[in-house]
């Protein structure tokens, strides 16, 4: 089992630029979600999904776009990349609400 | 907004020492979920323990257990016999039981220092 799988592990975009962000589990996990995590401050809830086709916002959704057209694959998307987007974002999978968060590697991003 | 407050931003514990790490939540639910997260200078994040709201007994897992007191909504983490490995970030999380929509909700961290 490989858990959750996120790529790519480091990103350098430039202002403007868009890219996506993608996560893979293999672990049939209903619940999607992914985060950033900025110094000091923790883990911010960006988009999360309870289903395949159903997703919706969190904490810090502006800028962001997500998809979840299959239960395995929920990928982030920047469309115009801005220097606050600078962080390291992490996907995560649970299976309903009776276990634990399974994370990915995270994704160092910076935008310059 | 249901929010997780970790009001240390950093502790420090001589190996071999005991400590405990402070945890306090709102939730309207009467049924949820508690854990604690680590994440070292590697980035990953590991599960350290779990709670669950219904259960009256602290959960435990060798040096790691909490001390849950639900009506005061406080999950704080006691970490015994501290060791090197232990330094890393931790966080407290909270996810709802109930709702099609609960979210899993991190607090800010608290990062662990251990002496040699």
């Amino acid at each position: 089992n490989a858990g959750v799988t996120q790529t790519p592990k480091f990103r350098i975009l430039k202002i403007g630029q868009s890219m996506t962000l993608q996560c893979t589990q293999d672990m049939n996990h209903n619940y999607m979600y992914w985060y950033r995590q900025d110094p000091g401050m923790g883990l911010k809830l960006i988009y999360y999904s309870v289903g395949a086709g159903i997703t919706d916002k969190g904490e810090v959704p502006n800028g962001y776009n997500v998809s979840r057209s299959t239960t395995e694959d929920f990928p982030l998307r920047l469309e115009l990349a801005a220097p606050s987007q600078t962080s390291v974002y992490f996907c995560a999978s649970t299976f309903g609400q009776t276990t634990e968060a399974f994370f990915g590697q995270g994704t160092r991003l910076t935008v310059v | 907004a249901q929010t997780v407050t970790q009001s240390q931003p950093e502790m420090s514990v001589q190996e071999a020492e005991t400590v405990t790490l402070s945890c306090t939540y709102d939730t309207s639910e009467s049924d949820y979920y508690l854990f604690w997260y680590k994440q070292p200078p590697s980035r990953q994040m590991i599960l350290v323990i779990r709670q669950e709201a219904y259960k009256q007994q602290n959960a435990t897992e060798n040096r790691f257990s909490v001390n849950f007191q639900k009506a005061a909504k406080s999950f704080s983490l006691k970490i015994s016999d501290s060791q090197l490995g232990d330094a890393a970030m931790y966080f407290c999380a909270r996810l709802p039981h109930t709702g099609a929509n609960s979210k899993l909700t991190f607090g800010k961290g608290i990062t662990l220092s251990v002496r040699p």
